[in-house]
């Protein structure tokens, strides 16, 4: 089973600032990594898929970048609505893995 | 407009049975790849199963801790997607999403609200 484990577990930042939320593979997953918001009593949502491709609708401030076992998830300078938990997902095989989480919180 | 509506959660005992289904409407059903991913109260996401389209024979994979309790079926003329969960443990305990794939087989483009699943005797 490919283990990724997201850092940092929690991030403070103000309105306006960069993040840069990392995850990181036990084994390659080559470019076969997505990301996904989560927003408290909601359904995840799709952010980025194989590693740095927008989903339909996804603001521009959201970029990713990574191949292998290193991937970052970069959101430009943040909007109060993008204040959530973030998780990866590899899809290398059909045993999909889910990191832990980002907790992404208002500082 | 996709919408994917779970439905079937409940309470049960450890040891007994249970069947999810998720609905689905707003495109060709038979076509994609379909998922259950659940997330136990307070934690993180966890795939449980997946289930492929008619074009590649409609094969099933399951993560581990669900091997040989859980099955996952669909009835292309239904638009319906279900988990029949057998044996079941408290530690089965969770919300329970219906996911839909995107073409590319694991980017899960459009998620259903989830229906929760409480073990508890």
């Amino acid at each position: 089973e490919i283990v990724l484990t997201q850092s940092p577990g929690t991030l403070s930042l103000s309105p306006g600032e960069r993040a840069t939320l990392s995850c990181r593979a036990s084994q390659s997953v080559s470019s076969f990594l997505v990301w996904y918001q989560q927003k408290p009593g909601q359904a995840p949502r799709l952010l980025i898929y194989d590693a740095s491709n927008r989903a339909t609708g996804i603001p521009a401030r959201f970029s990713g970048t990574g191949s292998g076992t290193d991937f970052t998830l970069t959101i430009s300078s943040l909007e109060p609505e993008d204040f959530a938990i973030y998780y990866c997902q590899q899809r290398s095989n059909w045993r999909y893995t889910f990191g832990q989480g980002t907790k992404l919180e208002i500082k | 407009e996709v919408q994917l509506l779970e439905s079937g959660g409940d309470l049960v005992q450890p040891g007994g049975s249970l069947r999810l289904s998720c609905a689905a409407s707003g495109f060709t059903f038979k076509y994609f790849a379909m998922s259950w991913v659940r997330q136990a109260p307070g934690k993180g996401l966890e795939w449980v199963s997946a289930i492929s389209g008619i074009g590649t024979g409609s094969t099933t994979h399951y993560a581990d801790s669900v091997k040989g309790r859980f099955t996952i079926s669909r009835d292309n003329s239904e638009n319906t997607l279900y988990l029949q969960m057998d044996i079941l443990r408290v530690e089965d305990t969770a919300v329970y999403y219906c996911a839909k794939g995107d073409t590319a087989m694991g980017i899960l483009d459009y998620w259903g609200q989830g229906s929760l699943v409480t073990v508890s005797s």
